[in-house]
């Protein structure tokens, strides 16, 4: 298996710019998350899917960021407009309740917005 | 409150120079501690899962054990290829699957 894809690995932004970052998650899992890592913050959770229906966003941190998961193979994380402090690596990570729910994580995103 | 800490933030070590990593958790109700490597420039990458006190799994040279406080990750006979931030993430009860993860512990092991 060619494991969880992101695109892309790096992103330089101005700021007030739109940003979509893109995952393909592991073939079969059925969990599919979003995290952001920063120097200060550590790696925090975002959002994630189950079965492509959201189920917990409680750590999107304000209206301007959005994401979707139309189908199995395919999910997006949507900056509208970027600011500096979104500046940070985006992990996209996928598990498999059948696995025991372990996470196999992305290369990651870096995003700079200037 | 969830919470996860690991320590110390950084270690240094010299080849073949064993050490252990901490993990300190307070969760309401445990189920799963995990640990994960993580390499510059590049995703978390999974380790070990343990789920009870008194569980271990090992790995080459980890091997990591679990009380109902704490976690530690132990590093017999390091090598420089150890070198790497090992982070330390619990799963708390509640039906979420979502996990909590501690700041990491940054090992560098000298030749």
């Amino acid at each position: 298996d060619a494991g969880v894809i992101q695109s892309p690995r790096h992103e330089v932004t101005e700021m007030g710019q739109e940003v979509t970052l893109r995952c393909k998650p592991i073939s079969g899992h059925d969990y599919l998350f979003w995290y952001r890592q920063t120097m200060m913050r550590g790696l925090e959770l975002l959002i994630y899917f189950n079965n492509n229906v959201p189920i917990d966003d409680s750590g999107m941190p304000e209206d301007r960021f959005s994401a979707k998961m139309p189908n199995a193979s395919f999910s997006t994380l949507k900056i509208q407009p970027s600011e500096p402090r979104d500046s940070a690596v985006y992990f996209c990570a996928s598990s498999e309740r059948a696995g025991g729910y372990e996470q196999y994580f992305g290369p990651g995103t870096r995003l700079t917005v200037t | 409150e969830d919470q996860v800490t690991q320590s110390p933030e950084a270690l240094r070590l010299q080849e073949g120079e064993s050490s252990s990593l901490n993990c300190s958790y307070t969760v309401s109700g445990l189920r799963g501690l995990f640990w994960y490597r993580q390499d510059p420039g590049k995703g978390p990458e999974f380790l070990f899962t343990l789920y009870s006190a008194g569980e271990e799994k090992e790995k080459e040279r980890l091997k990591a054990t679990l009380t109902k406080k704490e976690s530690f990750l132990h590093i017999t006979a390091p090598k420089p290829e150890d070198s790497a931030t090992y982070l330390c993430a619990v799963r708390p009860g509640g039906g979420y699957n979502k996990l909590i993860f501690g700041a990491g512990t940054r090992l560098a092991v000298h030749p």
